[in-house]
């Protein structure tokens, strides 16, 4: 079975800073990941997604994610935060055909 | 609609009386799953429906819980005799494809329905 494994629970980076939140996946074969992102009392909007059909993926709001299967690793990356980026981040995998399992999720805060 | 739709936006019942959470999905998308969310116990999936098929009742955490999904349209989630641990925001999502993640299966997620039992 796939998983994900978010290694931080809690970043927290200053406006005009690079944002770095890590993902770690576990699968015997190449996976499908997304990241999904979650603003306060607001439902989950998917970031980006990654199908094998490119290692480097461009998602909304400037975001992106690197596939790299020898680090087994999909960490998503900002270049330079805004205040609106400050929500809670999920990595997500598929569980089998029908559903999607959820990393525990990475809290961002962004200071001004 | 526009996107995934779901009321109330928030419950707050006592312990032992029934809710009922309703979601309405994107039209035309055939699958329609409820998630979970807890604090601290992050995302939970509960039960997924693709078009007529039997539901994918394997996340549901107790006979106390139930769904149903009218019409290949309209859902809604039961709970009976309610706990407070079933205190969270319950999370409904729609998405066109049969593969959860696969060629149009991108999951469209409503805002949730907050649910506090006291």
């Amino acid at each position: 079975a796939q998983s994900v494994t978010q290694l931080d629970s809690h970043v927290s980076v200053s406006e005009g800073t690079p944002v770095l939140l890590r993902c770690n996946y576990s699968s015997s074969y190449s996976p499908s990941l997304f990241w999904y992102v979650q603003h306060p009392n607001k439902g989950l909007q998917l970031l980006l997604k990654y199908t094998s059909a490119a290692t480097l993926v461009k998602g909304i709001n400037g975001f992106e994610a690197e596939f790299k299967k020898s680090e087994t690793s999909f960490h998503l990356t900002k270049p330079s935060a805004h205040m609106s980026d400050a929500a809670e981040y999920f990595c997500v995998s598929p569980t089998g055909r029908r559903a999607l399992t959820f990393g525990s999720g990475t809290r961002l805060q962004v200071q001004p | 609609g526009a996107g995934v739709s779901q009321s109330p936006s928030n419950k707050v019942t006592e312990k032992g009386k029934d809710v009922e959470l309703r979601c309405d999905p994107i039209s035309g998308h055939t699958a329609l799953y409820w998630y979970r969310q807890s604090l601290g116990q992050g995302l939970e999936f509960l039960i997924y429906f693709q078009g007529n098929s039997a539901p994918d009742k394997s996340g549901l955490p107790s006979d106390r819980f139930s769904a149903e999904r009218t019409g290949g349209s309209v859902s809604t989630l039961t709970i009976q005799r309610t706990q407070q641990e079933d205190s969270a925001v319950y999370l409904c999502a729609s998405s066109l494809g049969r593969l959860a993640g696969g060629p149009g299966g991108e999951l469209f997620f409503g805002e949730g329905s907050r649910l506090t039992v006291l």
